[in-house]
């Protein structure tokens, strides 16, 4: 069991520049989310799904974009990154309960210049 | 809106003192309360849960009572070790997938 993986774990952008943060997870778990780290502010929600083809904006989606074709992956994508999105970016994914654990990824570093 | 509010770090201790960090909630209903734990460079993983009014969580010499009275769930650890620094995060689960997570608490321990 892999758990929950995220790629890259390292990511510098210039402002302007798109890409995708990709999260994969092997235990079937059908709600996912993404969070972003920043210090002082504890973690906020960013997208989550609870299911395949089903997706909805936590706390902070403005310049972000996901989608859930699969069970297993939850791709976050920023559109055109800007200076604010530098942040940590997790991935979670638990069973489809605000009451069960959720498994977090290793994160993402990302800095944008 | 359903809150979690922690006592504000960094906390440094020597090895083998008492911990406690303080988290209270606000949520409807009945939440699940869950403590995190961030070692540096990792994400965050489980340290301990709990389901319901006046259980105990506990896992590696920590422990946390989720105290409906006083909406509290702190977390305390008898003797610290310099593995512990790490930065805890108190979480709440409620009916919707949502966790709402306090601001974190970074943990130093010194030898």
């Amino acid at each position: 069991n892999a758990g929950v993986t995220q790629t890259p774990k390292f990511q510098v952008l210039k402002t302007g520049q798109s890409m995708t943060l990709q999260c994969a997870q092997d235990m079937n778990h059908e709600y996912m989310s993404w969070y972003r780290q920043d210090p002082g502010m504890g973690l906020r929600l960013i997208h989550y799904s609870v299911g395949a083809g089903i997706t909805d904006q936590g706390e902070v989606p403005n310049g972000y974009n996901v989608s859930r074709s699969t069970t297993e992956d939850f791709p976050l994508r920023l559109l055109s990154a800007a200076p604010s999105q530098t942040s940590v970016y997790f991935c979670a994914s638990s069973s489809p309960s605000g009451r069960e654990t959720q498994y977090f990824g290793p994160g993402t570093r990302l800095l944008v210049l | 809106g359903d809150s979690v509010t922690q006592m504000e770090g960094p906390v440094t201790l020597s090895e083998e003192a008492f911990l406690t960090i303080n988290c209270t909630y606000t949520a409807t209903g009945y939440p699940s309360l869950f403590w995190y734990v961030q070692y540096p460079g990792e994400g965050l993983q489980l340290l301990l849960k709990a389901t319901k009014a006046d259980d105990k969580g506990s896992n590696k010499g920590f422990e946390a009572t989720y105290r409906k009275e006083t909406t509290s769930f702190h977390l305390e650890k008898g003797s610290v070790q310099v593995s512990d620094s790490a930065v805890y995060f108190c979480a709440l689960g409620g009916s919707s997938y949502k966790l709402i997570f306090g601001s974190g608490t970074r943990l130093l321990v010194r030898p």
